[in-house]
């Protein structure tokens, strides 16, 4: 089965500077990649997804890079804020109904 | 907490005794999925559902059961046979099976007395 690996688990920055979260998968026939922010005491919520047919997607301060060969998809905050402060979960699966793999998290803490 | 509900917030369990977690959702969403979140962990699946009255094992459905006899609802009892159910637990839904873009409840904390 899939097992997905996130990397780091706490990253602390300052605001201002860009922060990367990284995660590896390991069926390379998982295509479908999403990354969701959960605030202290709230729910997760989606923030950015990615197929597998997409290299890189944006939307304003994130962006998510996905290597096939490599089996590694990152996230890319720029301009942090301390509101970005959450812990970051990404996740793997493939198409049809295959559950969503979760990695362990990261906590991200931008400071003033 | 828009479209989906879980109940309650908090909860104690005693030793021997079944919970059961409420988790309802008005999106008209037709998978449902139930996850437990412990400290340091990622999200695991405990069990999820795609229809009524249809539903499949996750990773650790050991010690829990569901139901799902309504579209809307997708309760979770904690059984006794659960050793360790001490853990947040989140109810998801997603419209259409292909577990995407999953919507989140604000969980329940559970606790053992």
């Amino acid at each position: 089965g899939e097992n997905v690996e996130q990397h780091p688990s706490t990253l602390s920055v300052q605001e201002g500077d860009s922060a990367v979260i990284k995660c590896t998968y390991s069926d390379s026939a998982s295509n479908y990649f999403p990354w969701y922010k959960q605030e202290l005491g709230k729910r997760p919520q989606l923030i950015i997804d990615i197929r597998s047919n997409v290299g890189e997607k944006k939307d304003q301060r994130i962006a998510v890079t996905l290597n096939k060969t490599a089996k590694h998809f990152s996230l890319h905050i720029t301009e942090t804020q301390p509101e970005d402060s959450a812990v970051y979960f990404c996740a793997a699966s493939n198409t049809g109904f295959q559950k969503l793999v979760f990695g362990t998290g990261t906590r991200l803490l931008v400071s003033p | 907490d828009g479209g989906i509900t879980q109940s309650p917030k908090y909860l104690f369990r005693k030793e021997g005794q079944n919970v059961t977690l409420s988790c309802e959702q008005n999106l008209n969403h037709d998978a449902m999925y139930w996850y437990r979140q412990d400290p340091g962990q990622g999200l695991r699946l405990i069990y999820y559902s795609q229809i009524v009255n249809d539903f499949q094992k996750g990773d650790i459905a050991e010690g829990y059961s569901v139901s799902r006899e309504k579209k809307e609802s997708f309760p979770l009892t904690v059984t006794s046979a659960q050793k360790n159910p001490t853990a947040f637990y989140l109810c998801a839904s997603s419209l259409g099976t292909r577990n995407e873009k999953l919507f989140f409840g604000s969980g329940t904390q559970l606790s053992v007395l």
